[in-house]
C-alpha cells in the first residue's frame, strides 16, 4: 500500500482480555517500529525490528506485551491480559534507511 | 542509552512571531536527529531530520533546524507562526551506531504542544 496500515483503528475490549494490534508496513522497509502513546507521555518506544537481526525488545513494558513480524513484513502486537493501563493509542512505523513513515494508529481502551 | 529531553511541554505563541522550539539530545555519537509534528487527530508527519553536512537543515511549512554538537542541542525554529502550526512537536534520535549505520532504533521526546494565538 501507499503508507503504513494500521488495524483495527479503534477496539474496546474488557480488562483481561487479549488483544491483537496489525501493522502493514510500506512495503520494502526493513525497519519497523510499534511505540505506545499515551496522554501527556509522548511517544514510548515498545519494540523495533530491523530485518532479520533479533528484535529490541527493550522498550516492552512487561512480558504480557509481545510483537513479532513475519517475513518481514506484517507485523502484530499482542497484550495478554489487558490492564486499564495499557489504554492509549498505539502507533506503528516503517522505514527503509531514512525517515520513519508513521501509521494513524490504534485507540485502544480497556474498560 | 541514547535519550531526548523536550524541556517545553506547552509553548503559546501570537500569530505571525517566531518560534523556537528546544530539543536536547544524549547520545555516544554524531546523531541522526529528526522533528515531527502531530497535528490533532493526524498521524505523525517529519518536519526535517539530520544525519550529516550542513548544520543547519531546512523542513517543510517553512521550518528548519539547527544541530549544535558542542550543545547537544536540535533546535526547531520558524520565523513567523500561522494558526495551523498549532500541533505537538516531537523531537527525535536514531541510534545508527549499534545497527549497522542504517536510522537504527527511534527515540522521541515527550512532545512540545504549540498553541497559537490570533
Amino acid at each position: 500500500g501507499a503508507g503504513v496500515s494500521q488495524s483495527p483503528s479503534n477496539k474496546v475490549t474488557e480488562k483481561g482480555k487479549d488483544v491483537e494490534l496489525r501493522c502493514d508496513p510500506i512495503s520494502g522497509h526493513t525497519a519497523l517500529y510499534w511505540y505506545r502513546q499515551s496522554l501527556g507521555q509522548g511517544l514510548e518506544f515498545l519494540i523495533y525490528f530491523q530485518g532479520n537481526s533479533a528484535p529490541d525488545k527493550s522498550g516492552l513494558p512487561s512480558d504480557r506485551f509481545s510483537a513479532e513480524r513475519t517475513g518481514g513484513s506484517v507485523s502484530t502486537l499482542t497484550i495478554q491480559r489487558t490492564q486499564q493501563e495499557d489504554s492509549a493509542v498505539y502507533l506503528c512505523a516503517s522505514s527503509f534507511f531514512s525517515e520513519a513513515f508513521f501509521g494513524q494508529g490504534t485507540r485502544l481502551t480497556v474498560v | 542509552a541514547q535519550s531526548v529531553t523536550q524541556p517545553d511541554i506547552h509553548i503559546t505563541v501570537s500569530e505571525g512571531a517566531s518560534l523556537e522550539l528546544r530539543c536536547n539530545y544524549s547520545y555516544g555519537a554524531t546523531p541522526y536527529l529528526f522533528w515531527y509534528v502531530q497535528s490533532p487527530g493526524q498521524g505523525l508527519q517529519l518536519l526535517l531530520k539530520y544525519f550529516s553536512g550542513d548544520t543547519l537543515v531546512q523542513g517543510i511549512k517553512g521550518f528548519e533546524a539547527e544541530f549544535k554538537r558542542s550543545q547537544s542541542s536540535f533546535n526547531l525554529r520558524k520565523p513567523s507562526v500561522h494558526w495551523s502550526d498549532a500541533a505537538e512537536y516531537f523531537c527525535a534520535v536514531g541510534d545508527y551506531m549499534n545497527y549497522g549505520g542504517s536510522q537504527g532504533n527511534l527515540i522521541f521526546g515527550k512532545g512540545t504542544k504549540l498553541s497559537v494565538k490570533p
